[in-house]
């Protein structure tokens, strides 16, 4: 089974709709982020929980809002959907303890399209 | 905020050749390097991560350096096969706040 898991893959939804993408995670770790992608861009970070009690956010966050429920889930809400928001979205895991040095692990993406 | 480039955005090689992709940095102070393969439409798999007290690291045909002083990374393939055909980013980060800045991508063609 992957380690980070992301549902659903793929949305098609219509502006102004509510959207929830969730990431789930069976690394143990206690950092996760949200990340979307657009062409050409890059990834650019939305949020970031580096506890259940530690929500942050990233460079993007507006018109977005997570969850952390769980050490295992983190939780990405658009609150009223728009075109621009078209993007393929990643949830990543990290762990800055011992020797793992806050690499990041990525789950295989969500594709939104915002029509 | 690390700032992370990687030119050139596309390159075509030919089977067997040697493969040397670039990503430069901004921020000196930088905590570790990351390399990532992302083929279309898909996750990003960690390929190598250097850390600041490194110079490289290897994995198989996979080589990756880090140069603090010129903020320089390279990640150098040897032997390049079709099956190297990929987006690969790099990110990196600082020890202020340990998030990761990424270069936009170098897209990679291996002709058979």
């Amino acid at each position: 089974d992957a380690d980070v898991t992301q549902t659903p893959r793929n949305r098609i939804t219509k502006t102004g709709k509510r959207i929830m993408l969730e990431c789930s995670q069976t690394k143990g770790h206690d950092r996760m982020y949200w990340y979307r992608q657009d062409p050409g861009l890059g990834l650019r970070l939305i949020y970031y929980s580096f506890d259940v009690k530690d929500i942050n956010k990233g460079e993007i966050s507006d018109g977005y809002s997570v969850s952390r429920q769980a050490q295992a889930k983190f939780s990405l809400s658009l609150e009223s959907a728009i075109p621009n928001q078209t993007a393929l979205y990643f949830c990543a895991t990290s762990d800055l303890g011992g020797l793992s040095y806050n690499e990041q692990f990525f789950g295989p993406g969500t594709r939104l399209t915002v029509l | 905020k690390q700032e992370v480039t990687q030119i050139p955005a596309a390159l075509s090689v030919p089977e067997g050749e040697n493969l040397v992709l670039n990503c430069s940095f901004t921020d000196s102070a930088i905590y570790n390097l990351q390399w990532f393969r992302q083929d279309p439409g898909k996750g990003l798999t960690s390929l190598l991560l250097i850390q600041s007290s490194q110079r490289e690291q290897t994995s198989g045909r996979l080589n990756a350096s880090l140069d603090k002083s010129s903020g320089r990374s390279t990640l150098y393939i040897a032997a390049s096969q079709p099956g190297d055909s990929a987006t690969y980013l790099c990110a990196g980060s600082t020890s202020n706040d340990y998030k990761l800045s990424f270069g936009a991508g170098t897209t990679v063609t291996v002709r058979a």
